[in-house]
């Protein structure tokens, strides 16, 4: 399977502490996707990082990637209550988005 | 961003009927759509890429007997999950293709009793 793994499965945190979630995965890409969602809803397109691109941040994300290790890092710092969701990284090797593999994805719960 | 739509939002049915879910995209035309199915608590799994006026493909382990993708016209494409079985109880999701990047609709509850 070329679905990438990401830990933790879950992670529960307090509203106003940072959130991290790391990805791995096992091919070659042109760019690496996050996504996030909502408990029994769509997907929401979160952040975009390109291959040749080390960081990436998007007002409260920073998406950190690492060709090397195969391996890509969301950070979402003051969590909000909002933020509870499931979220997945998602690998593009064509670049064109014609081929999108999921990671397993990270169950987040923000708690007051 | 563009925006997808499926209908229905969610369906109960009886083993051994047929379901069409539909998936419009309402704001632009796309050749390409995708079919996603997923699993509680699981991530989205590819089931087949479909081009408007052509035959879908399917991924490995998915029966393209089973799961009819109709692919219409250029804003709607169908999937119909033929002789359901409670096996096939998932949330399926679309999206289309559009300027590089996937636009999911919000998906379809799928529980067959």
């Amino acid at each position: 399977s070329q679905q990438g793994e990401e830990d933790p499965q879950a992670l529960s945190i307090q509203e106003g502490e940072n959130a991290t979630m790391n990805c791995s995965y096992k091919t070659s890409i042109n760019n690496l996707q996050w996504y996030r969602q909502n408990s029994g809803r769509g997907l929401v397109h979160l952040i975009l990082i390109r291959s040749n691109e080390r960081e990436k941040h998007s007002g409260r994300l920073r998406v950190t990637l690492d060709t090397s290790k195969k391996s890509s890092s969301l950070l979402i710092t003051a969590s909000r209550a909002a933020d509870t969701a499931s979220y997945f990284c998602a690998t593009d090797r064509t670049g064109t988005a014609s081929k999108l593999t999921f990671g397993t994805g990270t169950r987040l719960q923000v708690t007051l | 961003g563009a925006v997808v739509s499926q209908h229905p939002s969610w369906v109960i049915c009886k083993s051994g009927t047929s379901v069409k879910i539909e998936c419009r995209s309402l704001d632009f035309q796309a050749t390409t759509m995708f079919w996603y199915r997923q699993f509680p608590k699981q991530s989205l799994m590819l089931m087949a890429t479909s081009n408007e006026g052509s035959k879908a493909t399917y991924e490995q382990g998915v029966e393209k007997d089973k799961f009819l993708i109709n692919h219409a016209s250029l804003t709607l494409s169908t999937l119909t999950v033929t002789s359901a079985h409670p096996e096939d109880s998932s949330f399926y999701i679309c999206s289309y293709l559009a300027d590089n990047e996937q636009f999911f609709g919000p998906g379809t509850r799928l529980t067959v009793l």
